[in-house]
């Protein structure tokens, strides 16, 4: 089966840094996705990784290690707008789409 | 522009009434859609499609129906809808399985309300 994990809320402060974590057990792997959503709004996406190591993307940073079956998405120089849902989403072999339930990030002043 | 289209953005309607939803892309995608998301339970794959005439269960497919016999459109389709079927649905297209898994792009969403 599938299961993805990554956690429900997380709260940090404007200008900081904020790590989300994102765990996954699939059927086979096609990459990993991550996406931001606004809430009633279609997730936009951020990064994709399908090989080990570290993808950078201006402020937005995402780590894959397919062997542990782990990834994190690394926001820097937090900013109000980062406020969000961030979803995390594995391609299997069969080309299914598995998301995890989203982790909601609040920033505060 | 490239964009996936999905109709209506909103529905309300009645238990039992079948009913369909559109979806429509214009970026030749062969990979296609569809997702529900709903409070706590995140977005959950209902079906998706490599190519015309070839669909393939998600994780929740149970009362809904596709067709996909043209490579741009998507349909989705609620024989007998129930209350349990209300819920926020997104299509989505990409490239998927062209040894290129560029990120899907999302339709709009469609808020369907079944009383």
């Amino acid at each position: 089966g599938q299961n993805i994990d990554q956690p429900t809320e997380m709260t940090a402060t404007e200008g900081a840094i904020v790590q989300i974590n994102c765990t996954y057990q699939t059927s086979g792997f096609n990459g990993l996705f991550w996406y931001q959503q606004h809430a009633g709004e279609a997730p936009t996406f951020l990064s994709y990784n399908v090989l080990d190591g570290l993808e950078e993307k201006g402020r937005f940073s995402s780590f894959l290690s397919r062997s542990k079956g782990y990834s994190y998405l690394l926001l820097k120089e937090l900013q109000m707008k980062d406020s969000a849902s961030y979803l995390c989403a594995v391609l299997n072999s069969g080309y299914a789409l598995n998301f995890g339930k989203g982790t909601s990030l609040l920033v505060t002043p | 522009e490239a964009q996936v289209t999905q109709n209506p953005r909103y529905l309300i309607t009645v238990t039992g009434k079948k009913l369909t939803v559109t979806c429509s892309q214009n970026m030749n995608h062969e990979y296609m859609s569809w997702y529900r998301q709903d409070p706590g339970l995140g977005l959950r794959q209902i079906y998706y499609s490599m190519n015309v005439e070839v669909t393939d269960k998600g994780d929740v497919p149970e009362g809904y129906k596709v067709s996909r016999k043209e490579k741009r459109n998507f349909p989705l389709i609620l024989e007998s809808p129930s209350p349990n079927q209300t819920s926020l649905y997104f299509c989505a297209s990409s490239l998927f399985g062209r040894g290129d898994n560029q990120p899907q792009h999302f339709g709009d969403g469609t808020r369907l309300s079944i009383l």
